[in-house]
């Protein structure tokens, strides 16, 4: 069975700083990996995809890289801004387009 | 830009009552996705269709939880009777073909309703 572990489950930085959160999973059969973005009480916003041949994407301050072969991703964040904090969540995706999520990263950026 | 509704966005309940989630997915989305999301934990697939179809049921409480989607557009997710455990996010999401080989086709999520159950 899947497994996905999201380091740190919080974390807290003061504006401008660049960041990294950390994604791992236990099984490499993977299709791809996404990482999801989810303000309080809402539903998902979809970031980044990295096909499983892809090794890493960017999407303006953001980019993610994955390493299948180890079971890991990262998405580094540039230049934080208050607007970025939010729950960052990484999936990946199985046979049948089945996603196994992670528990998330809980980001807060402070001014 | 088109996007996955749902309704309710809230709904608090008592327990042993009947509750109904109702999710319009993308204009054109074959796939459909109902998942259950408990607070401080990522989301968990419950059901998914194809079309009119249930590919995978395996992690829905069969014994309260029933799903349908009779006409392969919209889909309603049952819960009966509701439990104090069932408090959750039940987010609904969709995507334009299903590759049982596995593939690289992006899920949409809706809003989510979240349900409190007193």
């Amino acid at each position: 069975k899947q497994e996905v572990t999201q380091i740190p489950a919080a974390l807290s930085v003061p504006e401008g700083e660049n960041l990294v959160l950390n994604c791992s999973f236990t099984d490499s059969a993977i299709y791809n990996l996404q990482w999801f973005r989810q303000d309080p009480g809402k539903g998902l916003t979809s970031l980044l995809l990295i096909q499983s041949s892809q090794r890493e994407q960017t999407s303006g301050r953001l980019n993610a890289s994955l390493d299948k072969s180890s079971g890991r991703s990262t998405l580094y964040i540039a230049a934080s801004q208050p607007g970025d904090s939010a729950t960052y969540l990484c999936a990946v995706q199985g046979g049948g387009n089945k996603l196994t999520f992670g528990t998330g990263t809980q980001l807060k950026v402070e001014l | 830009e088109a996007e996955v509704a749902q309704s309710p966005r809230y709904k608090i309940t008592e327990k042993s009552q009947a509750v109904a989630f109702w999710c319009d997915p993308i204009s054109g989305h074959a796939t459909l996705y109902w998942y259950r999301q408990i607070l401080g934990q990522g989301p968990e697939l419950l059901v998914q269709f194809q079309d009119e179809s249930v590919v995978d049921d395996s992690q829905l409480p069969k014994d309260r939880f029933s799903a349908e989607r009779l006409k392969g557009v919209d889909s309603t997710l049952k819960i009966q009777p509701a439990e104090l455990g069932d408090s959750a996010m039940y987010l609904c999401a969709s995507s334009s073909r299903l590759s049982l080989a596995g593939g690289t086709d992006t899920q949409y999520f809706g809003p989510g309703t979240r349900l409190t159950v007193l």
